[in-house]
């Protein structure tokens, strides 16, 4: 079946980078696009864009240009979240989230991001 | 990008029916045809329920029902259950930038 699992919580401090991994099984990993989305503390989520897992392009959504990255390791079926420059507004939980059947219908378990100095 | 308001809280008792709406701002009718909805129990990742407006994906029960009018798309829950406790969050993906709505918090009496 098919499993989003994401790595686990990080603690960081203000100024430095963390990198969230997502590793995919029970389906073609390349064939669907992988999305990212951010739920801060007490409100919604927000979608922060997505890769194109065959050919790597990512596309980020406005507030997520500059300090946020996307990447594969197509080998491990794995999409990465790379944050640069933490601030403790980037304080959330981030999902990796794909479409297989229908929209974002799998999502992985989440990952914390807690920011404090 | 145009938000989706929905309503802060609903409740009921069980085996009632509730409806949440989630009202746009866009004057684009294609905003509504592409609504779907999330549950979200707390700790735990959204789970879609509702997708193109009212279809469900496999497994989910038929207790779940969507619909929309003009500028609101709506999740009536029948039949409400103790485990229907949770967060629920539409989403419009008529553009190239999903967006997701304020949120409702399901209260079961």
């Amino acid at each position: 079946q098919v499993q989003l699992v994401q790595s686990g919580s990080e603690l960081k401090k203000p100024g430095a980078s963390v990198k969230l991994s997502c590793k995919a099984s029970g389906y073609t990993f390349t064939t669907y696009p992988m999305n990212w989305v951010r739920q801060a503390p007490g409100q919604g989520p927000e979608w922060m864009g997505w890769i194109n897992t065959n050919s790597g392009n990512p596309t980020y959504a406005q507030g997520f240009k500059g300090r946020f990255v996307f990447s594969l390791d197509t080998s491990v079926s794995t999409a990465n979240l790379q944050i640069n420059s933490l601030q403790t507004e980037d304080t959330a939980v981030y999902y990796c989230v794909t479409k297989i059947n229908y929209d974002l219908d799998y999502w992985g378990q989440g990952t914390l991001v807690t920011v404090s100095s | 990008q145009s938000a989706l308001t929905q309503p802060a809280s609903v409740s009921g008792s069980p085996g009632q029916s509730i409806t949440i709406s989630c009202t746009g701002t866009s004057t684009d009718p294609g905003t509504y045809i592409l609504v779907s909805w999330y549950r979200q129990h707390p700790g735990k990742a959204p789970q879609l329920i509702v997708y193109e407006v009212n279809k469900r994906p496999s497994g989910v029960s038929n207790r779940f029902s969507g619909s929309k009018s003009g500028h609101t798309a709506s999740l009536t829950i029948s039949g409400l259950q103790a485990a229907d406790e949770a967060d629920y969050y539409c989403c419009s993906f008529a553009t190239t930038t999903p967006v997701f709505g304020t949120g409702t918090k399901v209260t079961v009496l």
